[in-house]
């Protein structure tokens, strides 16, 4: 367990309002990920942070944005939800020790656009 | 876009019978193969790990199988159990990524073990 909080843990939201999903750890972990998850593909990885202020796009960033103002929150915000961004998604954070890389997962946040 | 693919989808298997799921990735760059295993409503959780420095690695009943010249590896479920009933994904990626760490996922196995 990281310590990874994720929150709002449900949301239903409305088709074309702005929506964000914020993830607290508490282990100082320098990266850390954005992923979503749908039947048929998996986890995909949609923005990830190497550090504050230092962000990158994953494979499906389209209509997502981050944020990192801070080590231990990392910010999703979905700018005019749609439809197919009805998901579970995941923060994720990384530990680099010395006796192996672990991602660990947050618990999930699902969300549905109405 | 560098990929993991995983196979099977699904799979079931009697109580007491072994599991294997498989997956092949694309990148020789990649020299780290984690396993995840997630119950239902919860996040992923690593389950198991192998660097290719080494062909198998065994925990407990489960095991990774790596061959690094078919750019494939496996995980076997030993004595497989209802508990173990969940979806696995495997994954690929560097085990010194400098400062763009990231993992490839497979896209997941789900595995039901009947009593």
């Amino acid at each position: 367990d990281a310590g990874i909080t994720q929150s709002p843990r449900h949301k239903v939201t409305e088709t074309g309002t702005p929506v964000t999903l914020r993830c607290h750890q508490t282990e100082n972990h320098r990266y850390m990920y954005w992923y979503r998850q749908d039947p048929g593909h998996g986890l995909r990885l949609i923005h990830y942070s190497y550090g504050v202020k230092d962000t990158d796009k994953g494979e499906v960033s389209d209509g997502y944005s981050v944020s990192r103002s801070k080590t231990e929150d990392f910010l999703l915000t979905l700018e005019s939800a749609t439809s197919s961004q009805t998901s579970v998604y995941f923060c994720a954070t990384l530990d680099r020790a010395l006796s192996g890389n672990t991602i660990y997962f947050g618990e999930g946040s699902w969300l549905t656009v109405v | 876009q560098q990929q993991v693919k995983q196979s099977p989808q699904s799979l079931i298997v009697q109580k007491g019978g072994i599991s294997i799921i498989n997956c092949a990735y694309e990148n020789t760059a990649f020299d780290y193969f984690p396993w995840y295993q997630q119950f239902p409503g919860k996040g992923p959780a690593l389950l198991i790990a192998i660097r290719p420095d080494v062909s198998e690695k065994k925990e407990g009943r489960f095991t990774i199988s790596f061959n690094k010249s078919a750019k494939q590896f496996s995980l076997h479920i030993m004595d497989s159990q209802p508990g173990d009933s969940a979806t696995y994904f495997c994954a690929a990626g560097p085990w010194d990524g400098g400062s763009n760490y990231k993992l490839t996922f497979g896209k997941g196995t789900l595995l039901t073990v009947n009593p």
